[in-house]
């Protein structure tokens, strides 16, 4: 079965700082792909950047990037520039396979020091 | 266009109550499913339509859970007898056929559920 680890509960970033959440998981897959979601106090799931296995180049979305190590099996999550806005729980997710049904990790709290 | 809607926002029931819980997803996604949030065990996935396909109801924690999709559209997942322990928010989420890049998900704002 696939898992998807967060150990860091919460993590603190000061306001235009950059910050990295940290996320691995495990499979026996070649297949699959990778999500960020956010979700902020009104628990609307957002996308903030996905990656496909099999691509090696690192997804990037503006201020977002990813560090996709696929021997690792590591994917953690950039945030340049921090703006107050970017406070929420980030979810690290792994789906693969016809149904794509999503496994998430147990996110992670950030908050943004103005 | 509209995103995937939930109602009611918020249920509070009492134990032993059975609750139905809507979700309405965009207009053509193909694929529905349904998570539950809950502090103790986080997100996890419940149960998945796909066209006229059989469900895949392998994350249903009991009996007591069901769901269904009428037409291919709309889909309620139902809870009968319900115990405090299903307090947790319901995310439905729908996804358009095909492969990458429609592997997107689309949430809803969710159910928060309280079984007092």
């Amino acid at each position: 079965a696939q898992t998807v680890t967060q150990s860091q509960p919460e993590m603190s970033v000061q306001e235009a700082e950059t910050v990295t959440l940290s996320c691995t998981y495990d499979t026996s897959e070649s297949d699959y792909y990778l999500f960020w979601y956010k979700q902020p106090p009104s628990r609307q799931m957002i996308l903030v950047i996905r990656q496909e296995a099999y691509k090696q180049q690192n997804a990037t979305e503006n201020r977002f990037s990813v560090n996709f190590q696929k021997a690792a099996k590591s994917f953690s999550l950039k945030i340049s520039d921090s703006q107050l806005g970017d406070a929420a729980m980030y979810f690290c997710a792994y789906s693969t396979g016809a149904n794509s049904k999503l496994t998430f990790g147990k996110g992670i709290t950030l908050s943004v020091r103005p | 266009g509209a995103g995937v809607s939930q109602s009611p926002s918020n249920k509070v029931t009492e134990k032993g109550k059975d609750v139905e819980l809507r979700c309405d997803p965009i207009s053509g996604h193909t694929a529905l499913y349904w998570y539950r949030q809950s502090l103790g065990q986080g997100l996890e996935f419940l149960i998945y339509f796909q066209g006229n396909s059989a469900p895949d109801k392998s994350g249903l924690p009991s009996d007591r859970f069901s769901a269904e999709r009428t037409g291919g559209s709309v889909s309620t997942l139902t809870i009968q007898r319900t115990q405090q322990e299903d307090s947790a928010v319901y995310l439905c989420a729908s996804r358009g056929a095909g492969g990458f890049p429609y592997n997107e998900q689309f949430f809803g704002p969710g159910t928060r559920l309280t079984v007092l």
